[in-house]
């Protein structure tokens, strides 16, 4: 069955630590990824998208998001958190057979100031 | 832009009784519609898809009688829960794709939630 695990249900850092969020997809056929974003009391909104191409992505303030096929893997990272980037993270991919969504169970984020 | 709001944003109501909660994309056009719950700890589990104007597609395990979707325009869904008890207490998600799907069928854009207490 097609599946997004996320190791990390919680991470705590301090401000300008490095972060890396695990994400892992099982499905056989194309599959495109995300990593979405959840601010405290806010809607879920894009950070990046993975299709094709380069497997490195860049997304909005500051994160990447590398593409490892041999891996199922599409881990998120970001040189040095702030304390604005407390939120929840949820990684998801988008079967091309199916055109639905598959969320993985998300990571809080907590950036200590 | 690409602004999606939900109505209410928290919502408590009694076992037995309805309630609806509201999904509308506010600077576009939506043709469907999605409608996601969210358990603690879990992740976004997509219940059922709505396209304007028709029926909407339940997803395995959801009772479309229990809840009732109505994409009756293109910037409005309803989603109602009846007979509503304890066990359908959770976080309810829609989102909206944009109609010409210009981006393609992934680009969806999320509201708030609604958080649903049934006592």
């Amino acid at each position: 069955a097609q599946s997004v695990s996320q190791h990390n249900h919680h991470v705590i850092l301090s401000e300008a630590a490095s972060l890396e969020l695990g994400c892992n997809y099982s499905y056989g056929g194309t599959v495109n990824l995300f990593w979405y974003v959840q601010y405290p009391g806010q809607h879920l909104q894009l950070l990046l998208k993975y299709f094709s191409g380069d497997p490195l992505v860049k997304g909005i303030k500051g994160f990447e998001a590398e593409f490892i096929k041999s891996k199922f893997s599409f881990n998120l990272r970001k040189p040095s958190v702030q304390w604005s980037d407390t939120a929840e993270y949820f990684c998801a991919a988008f079967t091309s057979g199916t055109y639905k969504y598959i969320f993985g169970t998300g990571t809080r984020l907590k950036v200590l100031a | 832009g690409a602004v999606v709001s939900q109505h209410p944003s928290r919502v408590i109501c009694k076992s037995g009784t309805s309630v609806k909660i509201e999904c509308r994309s506010l600077d576009f056009q939506a043709t469907t519609m999605f409608w996601y719950r969210q358990f603690p700890k879990q992740s976004l589990m997509l219940m059922a898809t709505s396209n304007e104007g028709s029926k909407a597609t339940y997803e395995q395990g959801v009772e479309k009688d229990k809840f009732l979707i109505n994409h009756a325009s293109l910037t409005l869904s309803t989603l109602t829960v009846t007979s509503a008890h304890p066990e359908d207490s959770s976080f309810y998600i829609c989102s909206a794709s944009p109609t010409g799907l210009a981006g393609g069928p992934w680009e969806q854009y999320f509201g708030p939630g609604t958080r649903l207490t049934v006592t």
